[in-house]
């Protein structure tokens, strides 16, 4: 299985909302990471735990607040989002943070803020 | 500081036919990986290909062939007997070992290969 899961797919949210996105992978990888895309724009990386600990947190607000329950599982918990933070949020995996490694992408959740 | 420079936002080609993506990177490393990465329209990013610095044996994976000049920073993406579902846009990335594993992308070329 080389698959990564992201849910929902599409998710609309008022300004004044909680949302959370969640990501799993079952491909035994230790690294995972939430990036952002604008339409096209390459990925912007946001966040990356490493074995379940945070290892990079790329100045991102903190109405973005990452969340790695266990290593499989990956979410995004989103509050009091601005309407530029409007995207495509990609989670990916890897199999150790290291630079070699190929990173598998999920398919996306497309977010408006209204 | 580390970029990835691609020149071309879009290209097209007809089935069938060979094109080549180009992409130029600058860095100070001397160890480091470079990598093309395939999204298609509304379907996942997937890696294409993939070259090891170190190594001076070009990339190849069937149709999809890198040319690798180290000393030239270049690293273009050769696609041969151009299929529909090569339709998509094509990510150059770099990373290297103090990225931890952090990718650096250029801009994307976007690709249509025309029946």
């Amino acid at each position: 299985d080389t698959e990564v899961t992201q849910t929902p797919k599409h998710l609309v949210m008022g300004m004044t909302n909680k949302k959370s996105l969640k990501c799993e992978q079952h491909m035994g990888h230790r690294a995972m990471y939430w990036y952002k895309q604008k339409a096209k724009k390459p990925p912007e990386l946001m966040f990356v735990y490493s074995y379940e600990k945070l290892s990079i947190n790329e100045s991102v607000p903190s109405r973005f607040s990452p969340e790695c329950p266990n290593s499989s599982l990956l979410n995004l918990h989103l509050h009091a989002l601005q309407p530029e933070d409007s995207a495509l949020y990609l989670c990916a995996s890897s199999q150790e943070l290291v630079p070699n490694y190929e990173q598998y992408f999920g398919p996306g959740t497309r977010l408006t803020v209204t | 500081a580390q970029t990835v420079t691609q020149s071309q936002p879009e290209m097209s080609v007809q089935e069938a036919e060979t094109v080549t993506l180009s992409c130029t990177y600058d860095t100070s490393e001397s160890n480091y990986y470079l990598f093309w990465y395939k999204q298609p329209p509304s379907r996942q990013m997937i890696l294409v290909i993939r070259q090891e610095a170190y190594k001076q044996q070009n990339a190849t994976e069937n149709r999809f062939s890198v040319n690798f000049q180290k000393a030239a920073k270049s690293f273009s993406l050769k696609i041969s007997d151009s299929q529909l579902g090569d339709t998509a846009m094509y990510f150059c990335a770099f990373s290297y070992g103090g990225s931890q594993g952090n990718l650096i992308f250029g801009k994307g070329t976007k690709l249509s290969v025309k029946p």
